[in-house]
């Protein structure tokens, strides 16, 4: 089954906060990343989280992790038309390995 | 540097032909992956070097698939006989990372769609 989860679609008003949602099931998950990719263009990292962490704010964009629950999320403050886009949620796991895994993405569409 | 770059941008091939795609990572980088990435879906893992040591493989990386990093900088990713499965975007992306360092704060290229007809 899916090592990560993630709602497929996520409409929002521009000017509105977008909350992305993503769960995972590796709980020795180590680092936990958000992905942009917008259309036809590759993946742009725009953050990410150590598993101690519960909090990460980078300017407009909050991270939350709950570990107990295997929760993510991103907040994008003010969402802008620029921000259309879908948003990946990855893990990498303490097992050894160097792979993300991939959650299938929510494409997030910001209606003027 | 302006990032991790890879040509072609596009492919497409008929059944049953080989194809080799390139990436070169950012400079400094030490560690380069291959990812792969259909229609719909997040990218999948293929295959990851630290220099030019192939050190991990997903089983999605059938024996037709074959990766090279032979001087540690550039990489090549090879398809033998495609198959119309293959058809997808094939993601390099590279980091820096040092020794037993866990995070992989990878960039991304803009990859090469390949379509097999």
């Amino acid at each position: 089954g899916e090592d990560v989860e993630q709602s497929l679609f996520l409409s929002v008003r521009e000017g509105d906060s977008s909350v992305i949602n993503c769960t995972y099931t590796d709980s020795s998950s180590t680092y936990l990343y958000w992905y942009k990719q917008e259309p036809g263009a590759g993946l742009q990292l725009l953050t990410y989280i150590f598993s101690n962490m519960d909090m990460k704010q980078d300017q407009r964009l909050t991270v939350l992790l709950n570990k107990k629950d295997k929760h993510l999320s991103l907040r994008i403050a003010d969402t802008q038309t620029g921000d259309s886009a879908i948003y990946f949620c990855a893990e990498i796991t303490g097992a050894g390995s160097y792979q993300l895994t991939f959650g299938k993405g929510t494409k997030l569409s910001v209606i003027p | 540097d302006t990032g991790v770059s890879q040509d072609p941008r596009h492919k497409i091939t008929k059944r049953g032909q080989n194809v080799t795609f390139r990436c070169d990572p950012i400079s400094e980088h030490n560690r380069l992956y291959w990812y792969r990435q259909t229609l719909g879906q997040g990218p999948e893992f293929l295959t990851y070097f630290q220099n030019e040591a192939q050190l991990e493989k997903s089983r999605l990386l059938s024996d037709r698939f074959s990766a090279e990093r032979p001087k540690g900088s550039f990489s090549t990713l090879e398809i033998q006989r495609t198959e119309q499965g293959d058809s997808a975007m094939y993601l390099c992306a590279s980091s820096f990372a040092g020794s037993g360092e866990m995070n992989t704060e990878a960039f991304f290229g803009q990859g090469t769609r390949l379509t097999v007809v």
